[in-house]
């Protein structure tokens, strides 16, 4: 979606490497959401953000950080501690009242 | 918990076929209800959302669904698909207990549409 922009593209990682997703929007929107999309497994949510320095776990959080240190930006940290973390990994944004809008997604790999 | 059932995990049609995709939710109280799409090698869209009033909604691209309360049910339709129709389509819910927040998907239904 215009607006969100989550970077790279594609990574890879090393086993037993933390790595960190990008997201970043412009669209002053308050609340931030992080997923990830397994084939077969639709998209299961991370971490959440309604407002700067707050965050709160979804349903998949072992393994994963946050931070929300400015409202136009949500890193996520992968970290060692994540099983499997080979998965395609969605950023999105919602205002009030609003549907969620993504971005386009960031391809992790494990070497 | 609250969980999205889409039956159908692949569905193949021939264009100008009609199609419909089934969504149930287990949650009992008030929802928001959203079918998102994701063509080949872009990103999720919405295609259509329900939040309150008319049960039917139309959305982008021919698009509709209907909310049945009583079968906790949110289908999507459309009369006459065509090969760009092809995707992975998600049905996904949101509840007022979470204030909303929360997004809930279904595992998603993979649609091809032969020409």
């Amino acid at each position: 979606d215009g607006g969100i922009t989550q970077s790279p593209k594609y990574l890879f990682r090393k086993e037993g490497q933390n790595v960190t997703l990008s997201c970043e929007q412009n669209l002053n929107h308050d609340a931030m959401y992080w997923y990830r999309q397994d084939p077969g497994q639709g998209l299961r949510l991370i971490y959440y953000s309604q407002i700067v320095n707050d965050f709160q776990k979804g349903d998949i959080a072992e393994g994963y950080s946050v931070s929300r240190e400015k409202k136009e930006s949500f890193p996520l940290t992968v970290t060692s501690a994540q099983k499997n973390p080979t998965a395609f990994y969605l950023c999105a944004v919602r205002q009030a009242n609003q549907p969620q809008h993504f971005g386009d997604g960031t391809r992790l790999s494990i070497l | 918990a609250q969980s999205v059932s889409q039956h159908n995990h692949h569905v193949i049609l021939s264009e100008a076929a009609s199609l419909e995709l089934g969504c149930n939710y287990s949650y009992g109280g008030t929802v928001n209800l959203f079918w998102y799409v994701q063509y080949p090698g872009q990103h999720l869209q919405l295609l259509l959302k329900y939040f309150s009033g008319d049960p039917l909604v139309k959305g982008i691209k021919g698009f509709e669904a209907e909310f049945i309360k009583s079968k906790f049910s949110f289908n999507l339709r459309k009369p006459s698909v065509q090969w760009s129709d092809t995707a992975e389509y998600f049905c996904a819910v949101t509840q007022r207990n979470t204030g909303f927040q929360k997004l809930v998907f279904g595992t998603g239904t993979r649609l091809l549409v032969s020409p």
